[in-house]
Order: structure tokens, then C-alpha cells, then sequence
């Protein structure tokens, strides 16, 4: 099946960094990539809709202008948390939408982030 | 009310013992289905996708009932492998199949010995 990498698998930061996150699909493109992030014990949610070329659509209650999108090429999404803090804590996990042949969302591995 | 909704167990289950999930979506518009398995701390894989006249594959078997709004999944000859969480996916649709994917907080299996 097609391959999506995240790029950090995992970081700590201090409170009051930013922090980027990488999103690759690296065997197809993808117009269309997702952010979703888990909380212990929760579902994923859906953050963000990134869109090759164009703005992100953001889910209802996320900031827009905390959790930075950029979907620059057709295997690249980046998703930036600014000032991060405690509570931004969690599991990011992209995804990408293979349109050229399969309807399936692929997903990374997940980068787990952790603010001191 | 929740738009995906599973029990979270845990499910108990000895192996070679066959068990059954079901999971029920608020939205009635949904467009597609799947079940997704997700290990401790790993990312969601796709199990498979849930059709309406009902899919198997191997040992897994999917049902829809879209009067009902709910998705069953059965597993049969469990093993110890499919110890991890099942989360039962929903596609809202509605924007060309554009849109993101609507989670349920998944149901914890354990096969034990």
C-alpha cells in the first residue's frame, strides 16, 4: 500500500516553542492531507484539511492561528504549533488521500508530542 | 449525542473464540465505512471497508445498516495478534470525497490464552 512518513516521530519541547511537523506521502501525491490529533483514551479528531495550493479548512474550535498549515507541494504538508504549551500535548497523525487510484486516507505514523 | 459511537470495552476473549463489535453514526448523510485497527500507540490501520450487501475478508466479516445507522464487525478463530483497538471510521462525505474522517474512540480487544 501507498506510504505517508511524519517527520518528527516524536518530541519534546519546552513551553512557549514552535514546533513542526512534517507530512510526506512518498509514493503518491496527494492533493488532499489531513491532521487529526489523540488525547490518551480518546478518538482521533479532526484538526485541519490541508489543501495543496490553497488555505487549510480547520475543524470548529481548533486555531487557525496556533496550529499553522502549509501544504506546499503535492507530497508535503507541514503542520507548525506555535507558542505550544502544556495542554498541546498529544498524538499528531497526518494523512493523504490517494485520489490517483484508491479512495483510502493513509496514514503516518504519528509524531507524539510532549510540552514541558 | 456522539457522531460515532462504540463501546470501549475492554473485550475479554479467549483464543479461537469468535467476537463481534458494533459501532452507531448520528450522521445519516455518511458517505463510507470502515473499520480501522490502531495498536498501542501506533497509527490507525485500515482493517477493511464496510459495504452495504456486507464484506468478508478472511476471518473478518462487516455489516451496515444504514435504516439502523450502525456497522457490526465479527471476527471469527480469534488470535492472539488481534489483541488492539478497533475504530469504527465514518466518511461524512458530501464534499466531492474531500472530507476527513470521523473516529470512534475504538473498542479495546484482548484474546487471551
Amino acid at each position: 500500500g501507498a506510504v505517508v512518513s511524519q517527520h518528527p516521530s516524536w518530541v519534546i519541547c519546552k513551553s512557549g516553542t514552535s514546533v513542526k511537523i512534517e507530512c510526506r506521502s512518498l509514493d503518491f501525491q496527494a492533493t488532499t492531507m489531513f491532521w487529526y490529533r489523540q488525547f490518551p483514551k480518546q478518538s482521533l479528531m479532526l484538526m485541519a484539511t490541508s489543501n495543496e495550493g490553497s488555505k487549510a479548512t480547520y475543524e470548529q474550535g481548533v486555531e487557525k492561528d496556533k496550529f499553522l498549515i502549509n501544504h506546499a507541494s503535492l507530497t508535503l504538508s507541514t503542520l507548525t504549533v506555535t507558542s505550544a504549551h502544556p495542554e498541546d500535548s498529544s498524538f499528531y497523525i497526518c494523512s493523504a488521500r490517494d485520489f490517483g487510484s484508491t479512495d483510502t486516507q493513509y496514514f503516518g505514523p504519528g509524531t507524539r508530542l510532549t510540552v514541558l | 449525542r456522539k457522531e460515532v459511537e462504540q463501546d470501549p470495552g475492554p473485550f475479554n476473549v479467549p483464543e479461537g473464540a469468535t467476537v463481534a463489535f458494533n459501532c452507531t453514526y448520528s450522521n445519516s448523510a455518511s458517505q463510507s465505512f470502515f473499520w480501522y485497527r490502531q495498536d498501542c500507540r501506533k497509527e490507525p490501520k485500515l482493517l477493511m471497508s464496510v459495504y452495504s450487501s456486507g464484506n468478508e475478508d478472511g476471518r473478518f466479516t462487516a455489516q451496515l445498516n444504514r435504516a439502523s445507522q450502525y456497522i457490526s464487525l465479527l471476527i471469527r478463530d480469534s488470535k492472539l495478534s488481534d489483541s488492539a483497538t478497533y475504530l469504527c471510521v465514518v466518511n461524512p462525505g458530501g464534499r466531492g470525497g474531500a472530507d476527513g474522517l470521523t473516529f470512534g474512540k475504538g473498542t479495546h480487544l484482548i484474546i487471551q490464552p
